[in-house]
């Protein structure tokens, strides 16, 4: 079946240390998007990508669309307290609601 | 504008018994999909619906479960007979038109079964 290989699986930094994980498939998709969970609550969207190649940015994130339409990836700039959670990956299709999610990467940052 | 809401927060259970999660949709959302987290995982895809219709079901055991959107009213995950294993974070998310689209998380339902 589909799955989305999402790396690193965690994350231990530096407040203002930039932060980059990503997210690769065997499939090509036509959608991704990046979830961020805080603990005891439910995923909220960061970012949607349409497009391969794609570069959208959110204020210290962007993401990209990779060109071969199987991987995106986010970054974060000058990571701050508040960016601790787990953060998803994950492509859509339109023929089914089956969407798969990366498996997630914990990101703790040390004030 | 209210986001997904999801009641109850907290359901506790023992073995045997029959739990039931509910799901509001945000406003103008007529797709609804719900998934299931464990502890340290990801998010697993159950199933997916639009009013009356349940469109993929493929990710949701064969027994003692079943969802329902109807016509009037939230969406219901309905876990019969509930065993150990079904402890987990149950959420339900919406999206305006097809599944392609960014979909709207609730919060979730913590079941705990005893």
């Amino acid at each position: 079946g589909q799955q989305l290989n999402q790396s690193p699986q965690s994350m231990f930094i530096q407040e203002g240390e930039d932060v980059s994980m990503n997210c690769t498939s065997s499939s090509i998709f036509n959608t991704w998007l990046w979830y961020k969970q805080d603990p005891g609550e439910g995923p909220v969207l960061l970012i949607a990508l349409y497009k391969a190649g794609e570069l959208t940015s959110n204020g210290r994130l962007t993401a990209q669309f990779g060109i071969t339409r199987k991987d995106s990836f986010l970054n974060i700039s000058a990571s701050i307290p508040s960016d601790v959670g787990i953060y998803f990956c994950r492509h859509g299709s339109s023929n089914t609601g089956k969407l798969i999610f990366g498996q997630g990467t914990t990101l703790q940052v040390k004030p | 504008n209210a986001g997904v809401m999801q009641n109850p927060r907290h359901l506790v259970r023992r073995r045997g018994q029959e739990a039931r999660l509910r799901c509001s949709p945000m406003k103008g959302h007529s797709h609804v999909y719900w998934y299931r987290q464990l502890p340290e995982e990801g998010l697993k895809f159950m199933v997916y619906l639009q009013k009356e219709n349940i469109i993929d079901e493929s990710g949701m055991p064969k027994e003692r479960f079943s969802a329902e959107f109807p016509k009037e009213g939230p969406s219901i995950l309905r876990i019969q007979q509930v065993v150990r294993g079904d402890s987990a974070a149950y959420f339900c998310a919406s999206s305006p038109t097809d599944s392609n689209q960014p979909q709207h998380f609730g919060d979730g339902t913590r079941l705990s079964i005893l």
